[in-house]
């Protein structure tokens, strides 16, 4: 049974428009996180939470926004979104804060056109 | 810049034979992690590094924190050992922990 779960797995959307990006965890971690991989970069960090507290922000833009209304969900909306948002976008856990083991789940992949 | 360097960015074995991956930091870290993501896109955990060495099965990974790079040997490659290899410093201090990725090491073994 997968741990981190991810939906959808496949999104395409036009310019402009919001989108939400769908993640949850049964792994009974306490810290989640967001990064981004796109054919232009490596893999990169965008946000971590702890006990649905933002700790870190690495996203320039306030057009990507986590929303955690559960302990096990960190879900991620983007708004006016932009061809170069297109990227596959990860979300892991680990069961703390601090230096502990990050799990990633199966990622979405974000097509905008 | 490049806080994370990884070598070389593509290998292609013959089944059977072993090589090593490296990654260099120039930045501070105590803990490494490294993983393979298969052609489907998915990440798949390979080790959890404090410095020294972890053995799995065919692959070996160690890090030398004090000269600031980790390897990961691969013994026997086997054709499903293809992907592409990611390793990752982590960052952590008061405001949370992060992953800085190295740009991987596509790897492609060949029967």
């Amino acid at each position: 049974d997968p741990k981190i779960i991810q939906k959808p797995k496949y999104l395409v959307a036009v310019t402009g428009s919001e989108k939400i990006l769908i993640c949850e965890q049964y792994l009974g971690h306490n810290a989640m996180y967001w990064y981004r991989q796109s054919a232009k970069k490596p893999l990169e960090f965008m946000f971590s939470y702890s006990y649905q507290k933002l700790m870190d922000n690495q996203t320039a833009s306030s057009r990507f926004q986590p929303q955690s209304s559960k302990k096990n969900h960190l879900d991620l909306q983007i708004t006016a979104l932009k061809p170069d948002d297109s990227a596959t976008y990860f979300c892991a856990s680990s069961q703390r804060g601090g230096g502990a083991e990050q799990f990633f789940g199966p990622g979405t992949r974000l097509t905008v056109l | 810049g490049d806080q994370v360097k990884q070598s070389p960015s593509a290998l292609s074995l013959q089944e059977g034979t072993n090589s090593a991956l490296r990654c260099n930091f120039s930045i501070a870290t105590t803990t490494v992690q490294w993983f393979l993501q298969n052609p489907r896109g998915s990440l798949m955990n390979l080790f959890y590094l404090v410095p020294g060495t972890k053995e799995n099965g065919r692959l070996k990974s160690t890090f030398n924190s004090k000269e600031s790079y980790s390897t990961l040997h691969i013994r026997d490659a086997q054709l499903e050992d293809s992907g592409t290899y990611f390793c990752a410093a982590l960052n952590y201090g008061g405001s949370g922990n992060k992953l800085i990725f190295g740009t991987g090491t596509l790897l492609s073994v060949k029967p």
